[in-house]
């Protein structure tokens, strides 16, 4: 089945403690991407990578790191997390290096207390 | 700075009878348009789309209409069921671009 994976799906944690949010696809997509959810915002885009060892900062990339080393994966790594990245994450993948159709994970509901 | 916005956060209808959710662009380049529905508790998923060079499109029982003149976007579903009830959200882009920008969305909830 075709689909975008994340994890974990809900974590609460507490300032300044690393933390790693996964995201797979299993569609041989080259772009991927991470929005985060907020009430009344919609959602923003942090980071994008068109392809393998690209990435480009989006709307809101502050306190947010990503890397691309594989095709299938673009983890979202939060050095020091603080109250305000509490947040609905989500993971998205599209076939080609531009817009199109947008294939989203599940999210990713983070606290930070 | 440019935003992508909607009309109305809620909206509630009755079932049969048809919706419109609006949307509002203010980017001008803007030339690709998504919409995208949410359940509760999933990701958003592709409704339909359209590119600037067309005014309308339709799909099974949606419709997007495109008016570039006023930058306004509107996603009509016709003879709404109660599996339609989720959060709306139009989204855009300019084709050569990579931020797609997506509004506040808009609830729609389908009344028995």
């Amino acid at each position: 089945e075709a689909q975008v994976t994340q994890n974990p799906r809900y974590l609460i944690t507490v300032t300044g403690k690393k933390l790693t949010v996964t995201c797979s696809q299993n569609m041989n997509h080259e772009y991927m991407s991470w929005y985060r959810q907020d009430p009344g915002l919609g959602l923003r885009q942090i980071y994008y990578s068109m392809n393998v060892e690209v990435t480009d900062k989006g709307d809101v990339p502050e306190g947010y790191k990503v890397s691309r080393k594989e095709k299938r994966n673009f983890p979202l790594i939060l050095e020091s997390p603080s109250p305000n990245q509490t947040s609905l994450y989500f993971c998205a993948s599209s076939f080609g290096a531009g817009p199109g159709e947008l294939f989203f994970g599940e999210g990713s509901r983070l606290t930070v207390l | 700075g440019e935003s992508v916005g909607l009309h109305l956060p809620t909206l509630s209808v009755q079932e049969g009878d048809n919706s419109i959710i609006n949307c509002a662009y203010s980017n001008s380049a803007s030339d690709y348009f998504i919409w995208y529905k949410q359940e509760s508790g999933k990701g958003p998923q592709f409704i339909i789309d359209i590119r600037s060079n067309m005014d309308k499109r339709q799909g099974q029982r949606v419709t997007v209409l495109l008016n570039k003149t006023v930058k306004h976007l509107s996603l009509q579903i016709a003879a709404t069921q109660p599996g339609d009830s989720a959060v709306y959200f139009c989204a855009e882009t300019v084709w050569a671009r990579n931020d797609m920008r997506f509004g506040a969305g808009t609830r729609l909830t389908v009344k028995p």
